[in-house]
């Protein structure tokens, strides 16, 4: 069973530093691109961006470039996301998640609340 | 970056009746592989996305085969055939023929 389980929720002050973490089981974590998905409060899904676990490499989507760092451990079959200068609009629940061409899985998502 | 459209963004429907929701792309979604990624997700309330439907029309494992979906270019559609209650929440049509992926608005489907 595929299984992404993510590390739990954060609240965080304005200019602060968040990093969630994702680790899968039930398959192999080279296999797949884990990308990371932002959803604001009553909001829709944005994607932010991907890391290839097998060479590191990375891709964000405009918005979050300059501001995100997305790692993978193949040692412990965990991908991160960290997402700095935080502020109100950061607020949000952010879910990893695998998209093959034919298979797609989602963790449950971190809650991050950014407040001062 | 591909835009995606989803109508309509409410869709209130009576149990065992139809439902369908529309998502069209400000360009088209086939991959110079010659397939089509786009997908349907589906979020109930307080639950992460899960896949329903991808490359335009297969289901996921798991997924009853009242979903379907079809489409082709631009312009695609998932259809429910008979609506149940566990059905409702939000769909997401999405696509991931080229970066940066994108998903549409979301339909809420709800029951009259």
């Amino acid at each position: 069973e595929v299984q992404l389980v993510q590390s739990g929720a954060e609240v965080k002050k304005p200019g602060a530093t968040v990093k969630i973490s994702c680790k899968v089981s039930g398959y192999t974590f080279t296999d797949y691109y884990m990308h990371w998905v932002q959803q604001a409060p009553g909001k829709g899904l944005e994607w932010m961006g991907l890391v290839d676990p097998e060479d590191g490499e990375t891709m964000f989507a405009e918005k979050f470039q300059g501001r995100v760092t997305m790692t993978a451990d193949t040692s412990t079959d965990t991908a991160y996301m960290e997402l700095s200068s935080l502020r109100s609009e950061d607020t949000a629940v952010y879910y990893c998640a695998t998209t093959g061409a034919t298979s797609s899985y989602w963790g449950q998502g971190t809650l991050v609340t950014v407040s001062s | 970056d591909i835009v995606m459209t989803q109508t309509p963004l409410s869709s209130p429907v009576t149990l065992g009746q139809p439902a369908s929701i529309s998502c069209r792309s400000s360009q088209s979604l086939v991959h110079s592989d010659g397939n089509t990624y786009l997908s349907w997700l589906q979020q109930r309330p307080g639950q992460p996305p899960r896949l329903l439907i991808y490359k335009i029309s297969n289901r996921f494992s798991g997924v009853p085969d009242r979903f379907s979906g079809s489409g082709a270019g631009t312009d695609f559609t998932l259809k429910i055939s008979r609506v149940e209650a566990e059905d409702v929440g939000v769909y997401y049509c999405m696509q991931a023929t080229q970066f940066p992926y994108s998903f549409g608005q979301g339909t809420k489907l709800e029951i009259k």
